[in-house]
């Protein structure tokens, strides 16, 4: 079946770095991806769209100069959490379309801790 | 925008029960999507369901499309400890869009 790899699982880091997660789909090609933010015992609630080879679709609220988004490929989308602060830590998590009518997919998530 | 309404929001069952959860919406939809969620993990699609009276099956868990296409259940038969977690319901956000909207998630425990 489909499958969508996302790493780092787990990152720690000071206040101020910036993170970068990874999300690949591993056995197909996916020209749109979505990036989602969860927090403890919610829903997920989506942040952005990414579309390869154009500029990321962000949701209201969502700061895009925060939040950096590339889709440089079709099997890779990753997200940049630029100068995080604690309040962005969160779970992140990314999902993959496989295709038209397709269900996505999704990683495993990645859990982001800012110091 | 359009709003996926789940219950329960927590059950706590017997080994060896069965379960059933719900989604409802005023929207109709032609998706409903059933996901399950571990701690620390990501979503797993268990059932997708297409068609308005669809009943679909997945070993011991069944989905059905509603008729009206404005809600779908998912029945778990016989549950085990391995059943626990977070199921979601979700559909996609318009016609068109491939832009998921999510329950609020069914948090189900498993008593041994």
């Amino acid at each position: 079946g489909a499958v969508v790899s996302q790493h780092p699982s787990r990152v720690i880091c000071k206040s101020g770095t910036s993170v970068k997660i990874e999300c690949r789909s591993l056995d197909f090609q996916a020209t749109t991806m979505f990036w989602y933010r969860q927090f403890p015992k919610k829903s997920l609630m989506l942040m952005a769209t990414s579309n390869e080879g154009s500029k990321a679709t962000y949701e209201q609220g969502v700061e895009k100069d925060k939040f950096l988004i590339n889709h440089a490929s079709l099997t890779l989308s990753t997200l940049t959490v630029t100068s995080a602060h604690p309040e962005d830590s969160s779970f992140y998590i990314c999902s993959a379309l496989g295709g038209s009518g397709q269900p996505q997919h999704f990683g495993d998530g990645t859990r982001l801790s800012i110091l | 925008g359009q709003q996926l309404n789940q219950s329960p929001q927590s059950m706590f069952i017997q080994e060896g029960e069965d379960v059933s959860m719900n989604c409802t919406s005023s929207s109709i939809f032609n998706t409903w999507l059933w996901y399950k969620q571990d701690p620390g993990e990501g979503p797993v699609l268990l059932i997708a369901l297409y068609k308005a009276g669809e009943l679909t099956s997945n070993g011991r868990l069944t989905a059905q499309f509603g008729i009206t296409r404005k809600d779908s259940f998912l029945n778990i038969s016989a549950s085990i400890p391995s059943d626990v977690g977070i199921y979601f319901c979700a559909s996609y956000s318009g016609a068109g869009s491939y832009q998921l909207t999510f329950g609020k998630g069914t948090k189900l425990s498993v008593i041994p």
